[in-house]
């Protein structure tokens, strides 16, 4: 079974500060890692995922996650937010022996970020 | 990137009307595609996994009767939610599924209002 948790609903930052999105994950083998946003009435768009080497993952937006297989963490991070920033930020994870791609989502984080 | 379309983007209609979501793969083949609710607390709640040519896998706690799934194609997947009631009322995200380290393609989505 695989799962993960995303520990907080919300998450504030103004412009310009760093900001940094939690998530911790539970799965049996080795995990593919990822996160997504989705903005208001929108699906959800890929931003970055973890798979094997390198352990702090560039991806789109200026997001970079790091991967922690000690504390089975993968935060989102981000050096400088931006307003555009704010969004709803959902992390996943896939067991790398499960089939067709089904990925366990977290709760979701909503980020905002103010001027 | 791979696209995946979903129409229509929202519906209203009313109670007892029968709604059909579809979910097409723009430019590759889906043999697995996957249809989430999506609460207003923000959560995705996946429904129910559509294989090409087979039946759709349903989660625990989801009326097979209600919400009727066809996956006839390797591009198209359509959800139906049949006789609609006020409680059926949410967002649908289709997605199309991916093997090994690749990301899923979300649709955009489907705002559903019955009255």
């Amino acid at each position: 079974a695989q799962s993960v948790a995303q520990p907080e609903d919300q998450v504030n930052v103004a412009e310009g500060n760093p900001l940094t999105v939690k998530c911790t994950y539970s799965v049996s083998g080795n995990p593919y890692l990822f996160w997504y946003v989705q903005y208001p009435n929108r699906g959800l768009q890929f931003l970055l995922k973890y798979i094997t080497g390198d352990n702090l993952v560039k991806g789109s937006y200026g997001f970079e996650a790091e991967f922690n297989k000690s504390q089975t963490s993968f935060h989102l991070k981000k050096p400088s937010a931006l307003v555009s920033d704010s969004a709803l930020y959902f992390c996943a994870v896939r067991d790398r022996g499960t089939n067709a791609g089904k990925s366990t989502f977290g709760d979701g984080t909503t980020l905002t970020v103010k001027p | 990137g791979a696209v995946v379309s979903q129409h229509p983007s929202r519906v209203i209609c009313k109670s007892g009307t029968s709604v059909k979501i579809e979910c097409r793969s723009l430019d590759f083949q889906a043999t697995t595609m996957f249809w989430y609710r999506q609460f207003p607390k923000q959560s995705l709640m996946l429904m129910a996994t559509s294989n090409e040519g087979s039946k759709a896998t349903y989660e625990q706690g989801v009326e097979k009767d209600k919400f009727l799934i066809n996956h006839a194609s390797l591009t198209l997947s359509t959800l139906t939610v049949t006789s609609a009631h006020p409680e059926d009322s949410s967002f649908y995200i289709c997605s199309a599924g991916s093997r090994g380290d690749q990301p899923q393609h979300f649709g955009d989505g489907t705002r559903l209002s019955i009255l």
